[in-house]
């Protein structure tokens, strides 16, 4: 069974921090995706990774695929309160159309 | 592109009563269909797999005859819960994927708030 863990699952920081997400697994994926949830709508793809060692940086969020394809972080830098909501990392098994798996979530609170 | 709506966003309903919410992809043909549910602050838990014009795939533990899941075209999916009870209220939402993607992305509705009293 592939499994993805996602740390932390709370973070609350001041506006203007840093800070990093991670998602584990002993499984390799074919692609991984990041999604953002604000509270009452559904999430929204902010980007999808599928080479290892792939490195994306839209604007001030830093996304990385590890090497052997098994792992990604999501870097944000001078969070801001409208980066505020729940973050989802999601690998995709390789099958055409399959089922992705889902990381626990990250809760995140940027206060200003 | 890739957006997909759903309806109604907030439902409430009598204990006993069924409910249906319907998914569609506007601008691309939504080969597969997922339709999740998620508590407060958790993640996604996957109900089941639609492919049009097949029988839905359920997840261990649900129940396929309370969740009636319905794909007749490439834009529509329907989640109907029967004889719902308070422990059915829940955030619902669907999610789509079209063959014609590169990666298998999904994009989401904005989510179904049902309220069961």
């Amino acid at each position: 069974t592939q499994l993805l863990e996602q740390s932390p699952q709370f973070l609350s920081i001041q506006e203007g921090e840093n800070l990093t997400v991670y998602c584990n697994s002993s499984s390799v994926f074919s692609s991984l995706q990041w999604y953002r949830q604000e509270p009452g709508e559904g999430p929204v793809l902010l980007v999808t990774v599928v080479t290892g060692g792939e490195v994306k940086k839209p604007k001030r969020l830093t996304f990385q695929f590890g090497d052997a394809r098994k792992d990604s972080s999501l870097h944000i830098t001078a969070a801001q309160p409208g980066d505020t909501g729940l973050y989802l990392c999601a690998g995709d098994g390789g099958v055409q159309g399959g089922k992705l798996i889902f990381g626990q979530g990250t809760e995140l609170s940027v206060k200003p | 592109g890739a957006v997909v709506s759903q309806h109604p966003s907030r439902v409430i309903c009598k204990s006993g009563t069924s409910v249906k919410i319907e998914c569609r992809s506007l601008d691309f043909q939504a080969t597969t269909m997922f339709w999740y549910r998620q508590f407060p602050k958790q993640s996604l838990m996957l109900m089941a797999t639609s492919n049009e014009g097949s029988k839905a795939t359920y997840e261990q533990g649900v129940e396929k005859d309370k969740f009636l899941i319905n794909h007749a075209s490439l834009t529509l999916s329907t989640l109907t819960v029967t004889s719902a009870h308070p422990e059915d209220s829940s955030f619902y939402i669907c999610s789509a994927w079209g063959f014609e993607r590169q990666y298998n992305e999904q994009f989401f509705g904005p989510g179904t708030r049902l309220t069961v009293l």
